[in-house]
C-alpha cells in the first residue's frame, strides 16, 4: 500500500508556531504536496517539495527528508485563519496521482 | 475569473437516480482529475484525463463514468446513485502530471446526497 500519515487533529494558540508531520512509504516517490481545506471549500495548494530540505514561503515552510519517508508543514505566527485542515499528498510513479493523507484538522485558539 | 467550476454545488437525489456533476477549467491545463471526499475527509482519486485520454481509473464502481468532450471539461455521470455514493466530489486540474507541473488546482465541490 502508499499510507500516507498524519495526526488527525492538533491544537495551538494564536501568535504560536506548530508543525504538522506526515510519514509516507518510500518507494517509488516522486514528490509530496501540501494543501490547505477550509471548512465547506476546496483544498488551496500551499508547498511542493521533490528535494530533500526546507522551502519557505513567507509565514509557511515544508521540510522533507526523501530517505526517511518523511516531511513536515510548519506555521509561524498562527492566525485564526489558519483553522483548517491540511493535507499532505504524495504522487508515486503513477502519472500525475496523488494519495493523500486523512488530513490535519488544525484549530487555532486565542 | 474562476479557474475551476463545478455545477451543481448542491445535488440532492433519490436512490436508484442517474445525475451528472459538470466540471470546466479555464487555466489551459492538459489534466482533469475527478476526485471523492468522504465524511471523514479523506480525499481519493476516482479518475484522470489528460488531452481528453483516460490516464487514471481507480478501482470505482462503473455505474460511475466519466466523460471529456475536450480538455477543458470533464464531466461525472453516475447511474443508480446509491446511499454510499454520498460524499463532496471535486474536480481539479493541473498543468501535466509530473513534479510542480502536477500541482492541482480544484473546483468549489458538489455536495451529493442519496435519500
Amino acid at each position: 500500500g502508499q499510507n500516507i500519515d498524519q495526526p488527525t487533529e492538533m491544537t495551538a494558540t494564536e501568535g504560536a508556531i506548530v508543525q504538522i508531520n506526515c510519514t509516507y512509504q518510500t518507494s517509488g516517490f516522486n514528490g509530496l504536496f501540501w494543501y490547505q481545506q477550509h471548512a465547506g471549500e476546496a483544498p488551496t495548494f500551499l508547498s511542493y517539495n521533490v528535494l530533500d530540505g526546507l522551502e519557505e514561503k513567507g509565514r509557511f515552510s515544508s521540510f522533507l527528508s526523501r530517505s526517511k519517508g518523511y516531511s513536515y508543514l510548519l506555521l509561524k505566527e498562527l492566525q485564526m485563519k489558519d483553522s483548517a485542515s491540511y493535507l499532505c499528498a504524495v504522487t508515486y510513479n503513477q502519472g500525475g496521482k496523488l494519495i493523500f493523507g486523512q488530513g490535519t484538522e488544525l484549530s487555532v485558539k486565542p | 475569473d474562476t479557474a475551476v467550476s463545478q455545477t451543481p454545488k448542491y445535488l440532492v437525489t433519490q436512490m436508484g437516480n442517474d445525475k451528472s456533476i459538470k466540471c470546466e477549467q479555464n487555466l489551459g491545463h492538459d489534466t482533469m482529475y475527478w476526485y471523492k471526499q468522504d465524511s471523514k475527509k479523506f480525499l481519493k482519486i476516482m479518475f484522470s484525463y489528460n488531452n481528453k485520454e483516460l490516464i487514471i481509473n481507480e478501482t470505482v464502481p462503473n455505474r460511475f463514468s466519466p466523460k471529456s468532450p475536450d480538455k477543458a471539461h470533464l464531466n461525472l455521470h453516475i447511474n443508480s446513485l446509491e446511499l454510499g455514493d454520498s460524499a463532496v466530489y471535486f474536480c481539479a486540474s493541473s498543468q501535466g502530471t509530473s513534479g510542480y507541473y502536477n500541482e492541482q488546482f480544484f473546483g468549489p465541490g458538489t455536495r451529493l446526497t442519496v435519500l
